[in-house]
């Protein structure tokens, strides 16, 4: 599965959108990107993934580039319980892929009042 | 969304005990779990997947003595950490995959072993 980057930590001001970027420069043409996120000390929660076009449902919108080599999760009106870790990993397979994940470091988002 | 569960949700023993720890798919079948740790500020690391009805698959320096992990059913998979010792002390957290190939994580279960 292809590597990513984010910024190891991001605020955000509570009711505004937060946009958290995401590098995938090595992506392949099957690996779709996924968003999970962590709040403390609870399992990982999934947000929102892709392929190719941009995608959004309640929680979240997900923008992936024409090259496909970086996308960004944005929450539209963040709240303080957004606060938390957020995984951005590409992975092959959008449905019965059956595939593990493979978690690399995210990005702390804190919201702040 | 789908619920997985795990149980217990804490858990303290001595040095030299095993603790197993269950991982339960409330309303789907999952032939497929994963089990992770994760010490503080870390991320997730993969520690093995397990298939219902087939032996475990262990990632690359995690003991499958000290790390037993049987899926005996389609909605059940168990840790069991044999001879705990104090640096076992982490996060462990499940996944189980359903039929769509979706997952979805467990609550986690934090072990201490003093």
């Amino acid at each position: 599965d292809a590597k990513t980057t984010q910024p190891p930590s991001m605020d955000c001001a509570e009711g505004r959108a937060a946009n958290l970027p995401c590098n995938h420069s090595t992506i392949s043409g099957n690996e779709y990107v996924y968003w999970y996120r962590q709040i403390h000390s609870q399992g990982p929660q999934y947000i929102i993934h892709g392929l190719k076009n941009n995608e959004t449902n309640e929680m979240a919108s997900l923008i992936i580039t024409e090259d496909r080599k970086s996308s960004t999760l944005i929450l539209p009106h963040a709240t303080l319980r957004d606060t938390a870790v957020y995984y951005c990993i590409v992975r092959v397979g959008g449905g019965n892929a059956g595939n593990m994940l493979t978690f690399g470091g995210g990005t702390r988002l804190m919201v702040k009042p | 969304g789908a619920v997985v569960s795990q149980h217990p949700s804490r858990v303290i023993c001595k040095s030299g005990t095993s603790v197993k720890i269950e991982c339960r798919s409330l309303d789907f079948q999952a032939t497929t779990m994963f089990w992770y740790r994760q010490f503080p500020k870390k991320s997730l690391m993969l520690m093995a997947t397990s298939n219902e009805g087939s032996k475990a698959t262990y990632e690359q320096g995690v003991e499958k003595d000290k790390f037993l992990i049987n899926h005996a059913s389609l909605t059940l998979s168990t840790l069991t950490v044999t001879s705990a010792h104090p640096e076992d002390s982490s996060f462990y957290i499940c996944s189980a995959i359903n039929l769509a190939g979706e997952q979805y994580f467990g609550p986690g279960t934090r072990l201490t072993v003093t």
